[in-house]
């Protein structure tokens, strides 16, 4: 596709369940990031990828998040054990590289933690 | 560590009014500087960005931005406001140099623009 394609756009669990939140970059783009959107708050950096690098994942807010990258294109947000304070929008960007400053964001995923 | 505040939570202008919507930011050094609109079922899609040099930077849509560094600032600005320029406007900054992603940004809390007809 021509965008970032995130899935689902919305997605309801219950707490302690775990999920998966899928990111499609832009075909070519080697960076790739999450972000997180709770309520009433700004963009929180969470993790981002460059091609083959190892991640920086300082943003991770606790060891119940990870994500892979595969292939170098699609990643994978995992939440294990979500609490309730994990309810925010999930965005994926994603630009030509790091050093490469125009994000390209998708639409996001909206999770809620019942 | 690098913040960003934008003290506006909520602005609401008539449609042909000017605008001005307020960022400050603390960082280090010379920061990269970036204003972000996000439309209702949208994502974020950049209006402008401030590396260094002109600190009155144009954009997107008619919008323009300046840089002061006295003040630690980064004021987004239209002289005209349209209907469809309704949106969720976000400041961010970039941290510079040391191998540091340009796009591993800080964001402020976001400031709603409602436009009157």
């Amino acid at each position: 596709g021509a965008g970032v394609s995130q899935s689902p756009s919305n997605k309801v669990t219950e707490k302690g369940k775990d999920v998966e939140l899928r990111c499609d970059p832009i075909s070519g783009h080697t960076a790739l990031y999450w972000y997180r959107q709770s309520l009433g708050q700004g963009l929180e950096f969470l993790i981002y990828f460059q091609g083959n690098s190892a991640p920086d994942k300082s943003g991770l807010p606790s060891d119940r998040f990870s994500a892979e990258r595969t292939g170098g294109s699609v990643s994978t947000l995992t939440i294990q054990r979500t609490q309730q304070e994990d309810s925010a929008v999930y965005l994926c960007a994603s630009s030509l590289s790091s050093t490469n400053e125009k994000l390209f964001f998708g639409s996001g995923t909206q999770l809620s933690v019942l | 560590a690098q913040s960003v505040t934008q003290p506006d939570i909520h602005i609401t202008v008539s449609e042909g009014a000017s605008l001005e919507l307020r960022c400050n930011y603390s960082y280090g050094a010379t920061p990269y500087l970036f204003w972000y609109v996000q439309s209702p079922g949208q994502g974020l899609q950049l209006l402008l960005k401030y590396f260094s040099g002109d600190t009155l930077v144009q954009g997107i849509k008619g919008f323009e931005a300046e840089f002061k560094r006295s003040q630690s600032s980064f004021n987004l600005r239209k002289p005209s406001v349209h209907w469809s320029d309704a949106a969720e406007y976000f400041c961010a900054v970039g941290a510079q140099g040391g191998g540091t992603s340009y796009g591993k940004l800080t964001f402020g809390q976001g400031t709603i623009l409602t436009v009157h007809p």
